[in-house]
């Protein structure tokens, strides 16, 4: 399975285009990368998924470079509402959701 | 109508109980799953069944038992509670086994005194 590493945390203001990185050094060949979405006393709620190059939908983008050693969920102009816990994961299982990146978006 | 949902949302006991918490999706989904949210946030697959089978057990204490008595149910008997048990627990689905979109319920946040 693949191990991810995400900063602990970021701040940004509101309206600022927000990029997450995480490392997947092991990814395999078959595994796709998936990002999730956790606000507090909430269940995580899925963004997006990619295999590789760029992913894009209505919430955010996908950027995967060719190597796939890491990925980038780019969200565009963020709101206060987009404070939250980002996570990233590699494989299909979905066993680990590590401890995530935690988004604060400031006015 | 609510996808995933979890009963009962808190939950508060004391050490040595047992308890259940259910959970129910309206999705038609094949895959469903039991997740454990510690104090720090970490969250870890604990089961996962697809058709009521059981697929992934990850290392969890033979005191956690999954029933899964249909496709639409995947229900959590803890035995003995400890204090170490306490975290939010969630139930989640999946269409199929692997599929990356997986929906959760709101949690139960299970408090051990």
């Amino acid at each position: 399975l693949a191990k991810t590493t995400q900063p602990i945390s970021m701040d940004s203001y509101e309206g600022q285009e927000v990029n997450i990185t995480c490392s997947h050094n092991n990814i395999a060949t078959n595994d796709y990368i998936t990002w999730y979405q956790q606000f507090p006393s909430q269940g995580p709620r899925f963004i997006i998924q990619g295999y590789k190059t760029k992913v894009t939908n209505e919430v955010a983008s996908l950027f995967i470079p060719a190597d796939r050693k890491s990925s980038t969920l780019s969200l565009p102009r963020v709101s206060l509402s987009d404070t939250a816990v980002y996570y990233c994961l590699g494989g299909y299982q979905k066993v680990t959701f590590g401890t995530g990146t935690k988004l604060q978006v400031i006015p | 109508d609510t996808a995933v949902s979890q009963t009962p949302k808190y939950l508060v006991t004391q050490m040595g109980n047992d308890k259940s918490i259910k959970c129910e999706q309206n999705l038609g989904h094949d895959t469903m799953y039991w997740y454990k949210q510690d104090s720090k946030k970490f969250l870890k697959i604990m089961f996962s069944y697809n058709n009521k089978e059981l697929i992934i057990n990850e290392t969890v204490p033979n005191r956690f038992s999954p029933k899964s008595p249909d496709k639409a149910h995947l229900n959590l008997h803890i035995n003995s509670l400890e204090l170490g048990d306490s975290a939010v627990y969630f139930c989640a689905s999946s269409q199929v086994l692997g599929d990356a979109e997986a929906f959760f319920g709101q949690g139960t946040r299970l408090t051990v005194v």
